[in-house]
């Protein structure tokens, strides 16, 4: 199957500061990726989907200025989450699908602990 | 959206069945995955269904009834390892052209000895 490599795994940053996180598609390209956001003890929260060479497509209440998106390739999809706040503190994930029908299953990156002090 | 149901903790015995129920509420639905995850990793693929029936794949099993919008996973001979969370997830041909899969809440199974 398709491998994704997420980078930092995980990260303590200080309220007010932004941090990246970047998804690798390691031997596919990607022209779509996903980022999920993980509560403690709750589901997966689609985010956003990233669109290579394009504008990000934004979930119902994620904000787009807060959670900047950047497709510039089609191995690479980051995601930065600018002036942070504790209550951002989360597990993302990134995934990505080699299609988009058919039993093609989602692959995830190894995911990012978030921790905003 | 789509809504998705599935209890939010199961405990069962090693070596025992268990069965997560999930249901789901969409149109243009187009197939059905599981996943397990365990605490602080993420998840990995267990099954996909798209057709109605039940898929086998070991220990693991997956049903799907389309016009129930109803799906189990079944999990035989539990072993210790299998205590995680399993997702069940939905996606739909209509407004999930890039194929965007919507999680639910995530089933937590606890195997005791």
């Amino acid at each position: 199957g398709a491998v994704v490599s997420q980078h930092p795994s995980w990260v303590i940053c200080k309220s007010g500061t932004s941090v990246k996180i970047e998804c690798r598609s390691l031997d596919f390209q990607a022209t779509t990726m996903f980022w999920y956001r993980q509560f403690p003890k709750q589901s997966l929260m689609l985010m956003a989907t990233s669109n290579e060479g394009s504008k990000a497509t934004y979930e119902q209440g994620v904000e787009k200025d807060k959670f900047l998106i950047n497709h510039a390739s089609l191995t690479l999809s980051t995601l930065t989450v600018t002036s942070a706040h504790p209550e951002d503190s989360s597990f993302y994930i990134c995934s990505q699908r080699t299609g988009v029908s058919g039993n093609t299953e989602a692959f995830f990156g190894q995911g990012t602990r978030l921790t905003v002090v | 959206g789509q809504n998705i149901d599935q209890p939010t903790e199961m405990t069962a015995t090693e070596g025992a069945i268990v069965q997560i129920n999930c249901t789901y509420q969409t149109s243009g639905f187009n197939g059905l995955f599981w996943y397990q995850q365990h605490a602080g990793e993420a998840p990995t693929f267990l099954s996909y269904n798209v057709l109605d029936g039940l898929e086998e794949k070991g220990r693991f099993s997956s049903f799907l009834s389309r016009s129930k919008g109803y799906s189990y996973l079944l999990l035989k001979e539990l072993q210790m390892k299998d205590s995680a969370s399993y997702l069940c997830a939905v996606t739909n041909v209509r407004t999930d052209s890039w194929g965007k899969l919507q999680f639910g809440a995530g089933t937590q199974v606890v195997v005791t000895p």
